[in-house]
């Protein structure tokens, strides 16, 4: 099946400071989502971007799917932006057998006062 | 539109017993997924409903099993609770109008405890 490698593991940065997040995957995907799981372990939406760049506020994503990855930017960090950032992904070649979405391990991010 | 509920939020059972978990999907939304977190093996695909039939499955026993209802509401079931199934059980709708090209919007899961 299709794997997805995120990167950093953990990030700690001070308040204000800007992130970027990665994300790699080995196989054409249709779905790429990214979510931030909050203390409580619901997974918020940010994005959904299987290709082309969007922009949320102080969040961005772009994803270039022909390269296979995936990069979210966090900028001007604030501690309720703490927490576990995940990118998911769906694959074009996915048919019978496991499917649904492919996390990757999440990178731990900390935003410190 | 209200988002997407799980019931009960927290659960502690004992091995042996079986649990059922339950899982209402945003309005309009057909098609349920379920997911199993746990520190070891992060974020799993079990299975997904769509038109109270399972579209997809993903690599667990046959002791965890689910259904959907005509009104889109899902169950999944765990027979025979192991000390490995504690985990927290995420629940995520989607419209899956198009095969695959769909937004997963996610419930805010069930903590699973088994002692």
């Amino acid at each position: 099946g299709i794997q997805v490698e995120q990167s950093p593991p953990d990030l700690i940065l001070q308040e204000g400071a800007n992130s970027t997040l990665r994300c790699n995957f080995s196989d054409s995907v249709n779905n790429l989502q990214w979510f931030h799981q909050n203390p409580w372990g619901q997974l918020i939406n940010l994005f959904y971007i299987p290709s082309g760049t969007k922009q949320n506020g102080r969040l961005s994503a772009t994803t270039v799917a022909t390269e296979r990855y995936s990069l979210l930017y966090i900028s001007s960090s604030q501690t309720t932006d703490s927490g576990v950032y995940f990118c998911a992904v769906e694959s074009v070649y996915s048919g019978g057998g496991a499917d649904g979405l492919t996390f990757g391990k999440g990178t731990h991010l900390i935003i410190q006062p | 539109k209200a988002g997407v509920t799980q019931t009960p939020r927290y659960l502690i059972k004992t091995r042996g017993q079986q649990v059922t978990l339950s899982c209402s999907p945003i309005s309009g939304h057909r098609s349920v997924s379920w997911y199993q977190q746990t520190p070891g093996q992060g974020l799993q695909f079990l299975f997904e409903y769509f038109s109270e039939t399972q579209r997809n499955k993903g690599n667990f026993p046959g002791r965890f099993s689910g259904r959907q209802f005509s009104n889109s509401r899902s169950e999944m079931n765990v027979s025979t609770l192991e000390l490995g199934d504690s985990a927290l059980y995420l629940c995520a709708s989607s419209t899956r109008l198009a095969a695959r090209t769909d937004t997963q919007y996610f419930g805010p899961g069930t903590r699973l405890t088994v002692l």
